[in-house]
C-alpha cells in the first residue's frame, strides 16, 4: 500500500540555519503530496503542497519540489527562525482524502 | 484558529467504558474525516464522510463507529475501551473530499484510558 517515510527526528537547528527535512514517498498513480506542521498543543496546518510531477510548494520561506523520478517530496528552509520550532509531516493523498501521513520530525530551533 | 471545533478537549475514563467525539466542520465544508495520533501508530487516518455519507475507511477499530449528521457535524464513538486507545483524535474537513483539497484540523480531543 501506500506509505511516507521521513527522516528522523528530533532535529536541532541554530537560528539562521539551512533545513532539509527528508521525504520520500511510496504510491501508484499520481499522490498529492503535503507538508503539515504541529506547533505544540494544537492541530495540524497545512504548510504547503504539490500536485504534479514537478510542481513546487512555497510558503513563509519553505519549500519543497514534488519529484516523481525520486519520489520525493524534501522539506527546505534557507533560514529558519526559532518560532519554526515544530513537528513535521509529509504526507500524500492518494484516494480523494484520505491523508497518509509519515512519522513526522521534531524540529527545534535554538537563538 | 482552523474554524474546525472539537469537543472535549481533554477525555478522560476507564477501560470497558463508552465515549462521544464531536466534531464541528468549518462553514461551507461538506467533508469531515478523523485521524488518531498515537506515540506508537503515529497519525492514522479512520473514516471520511461527505455530505452525511461514508466515503472512505481507514484502520478503524470495529469498536469504533462515526457518522455525520445533517447539519454536517460529526461524531466519533469509542466503545470497549482499552488502554491502547489513548491518543489524540483529530477532526478534519474540506469542502468536497477531492484529492486537492486542503484539509483543515481541529485542535483534537486528547483521550486517556485508565
Amino acid at each position: 500500500g501506500d506509505s511516507v517515510t521521513q527522516m528522523e527526528g528530533p532535529v536541532t537547528l541554530s537560528e539562521e540555519a539551512f533545513l532539509t527535512i527528508n521525504c520520500t514517498y511510496t504510491a501508484t498513480g499520481y499522490p498529492s503530496l503535503f507538508w503539515y506542521v504541529q506547533y505544540p498543543g494544537e492541530g495540524l496546518q497545512l504548510l504547503l503542497k504539490a500536485t504534479k510531477a514537478d510542481d513546487k510548494g512555497s510558503n513563509k520561506g519553505f519549500e519543497a519540489t514534488y519529484r516523481k523520478e525520486t519520489t520525493s517530496f524534501h522539506l527546505e528552509k534557507g533560514s529558519v527562525q526559532v518560532s519554526d520550532s515544530a513537528v513535521y509531516f509529509c504526507a500524500l493523498d492518494n484516494q480523494g482524502g484520505k491523508l497518509i501521513f509519515g512519522q513526522g520530525t521534531e524540529l527545534s530551533v535554538k537563538p | 484558529d482552523s474554524g474546525v471545533t472539537q469537543t472535549p478537549k481533554h477525555l478522560i475514563t476507564a477501560t470497558g467504558q463508552r465515549v462521544t467525539l464531536r466534531c464541528s466542520p468549518r462553514s461551507g465544508d461538506l467533508s469531515v474525516y478523523w485521524y488518531q495520533q498515537s506515540l506508537d501508530q503515529g497519525l492514522q487516518f479512520l473514516i471520511q464522510y461527505y455530505n452525511g455519507e461514508e466515503r472512505a475507511k481507514g484502520n478503524i477499530l470495529e469498536r469504533f463507529s462515526a457518522q455525520q449528521f445533517p447539519d454536517l457535524h460529526s461524531e466519533l464513538n469509542l466503545s470497549s475501551l482499552e488502554l491502547g486507545d489513548s491518543a489524540l483524535y483529530f477532526c478534519a474537513s474540506s469542502v468536497e473530499g477531492l484529492r486537492n483539497n486542503e484539509q483543515f484540523f481541529g485542535p483534537g480531543t486528547r483521550l486517556t484510558v485508565l
